[in-house]
């Protein structure tokens, strides 16, 4: 149980395009979604907080106008990367909370390789 | 903001011995939770602990959660190949609020 996925897992785009990443929990509902991005052996760098059917919580120097976060049901969160630049180059991975009586863990999928020309 | 400070930094071992890490904050957190990230992939939740004290086992992982509730650690006995990775620890105060991260502790394991 608590399987969340990400997609593409990979992409190549050029500058100037947009990008959007798919993440859902696939054999649960998440009223929360979280969005990180990490580079090469560093942390996590939570970037917003998404709860469905609301408008996201941006973190602090996170650009809201670059990267559009949309939660429209409780097993689907999407990230688009407005218009490409190559220090958006990154690792994104998405993280879901389950609802319920004790499972307020994060689950995490598996990344999208970002990788911007 | 709040800060985990996650130790060592890495480790490079040999198969079969044992590893321990640890993370220590300023702050009081009510849950610590570990997690080991593969190369390329997302980090998977290993050991969730819930209460001060409270010392829990997944098969060769221990973790506690410290009494001050400002610490954690995490053992891993008789380590093997597959244990490389990426190991995060993590922590919150609500259950609703998001979780803080450390930096992590990068193990190699040499067979």
């Amino acid at each position: 149980g608590a399987v969340v996925s990400q997609h593409p897992s990979r992409v190549i785009c050029k500058s100037g395009t947009s990008v959007k990443i798919e993440c859902r929990s696939l054999d649960f509902q998440a009223t929360t979604m979280f969005w990180y991005r990490q580079f090469p052996k560093q942390s996590l760098m939570l970037m917003a907080t998404s709860n469905e059917g609301s408008k996201a919580t941006y973190e602090q120097g996170v650009e809201k106008d670059k990267f559009l976060i949309n939660h429209a049901s409780l097993t689907l969160s999407t990230l688009t990367v407005a218009s490409a630049h190559p220090e958006d180059s990154s690792f994104y991975i998405c993280s879901a909370r389950e609802i319920g009586w004790k499972a307020f863990e994060q689950y995490f999928g598996p990344g999208t390789r970002l990788t911007v020309t | 903001g709040q800060q985990l400070n996650q130790s060592p930094q890495s480790m490079f071992i040999q198969e079969g011995e044992d590893v321990s890490m640890n993370c220590t904050s300023s702050s009081i957190f009510n849950t610590w939770l570990w997690y080991k990230q593969d190369p390329g992939e997302g980090p998977v939740l290993l050991i969730a602990l819930y209460k001060a004290g409270e010392l829990t086992s997944n098969g060769r992982l221990t973790a506690q959660f410290g009494i001050t509730r400002k610490d954690s650690f995490l053992n891993i006995s008789a380590s093997i190949p597959s244990d490389v990775g990426i190991y995060f620890c993590a922590a919150r105060n609500t259950n609703a609020g998001k979780s803080t991260f450390g930096d992590g502790t990068t193990l190699t394991v040499k067979p």
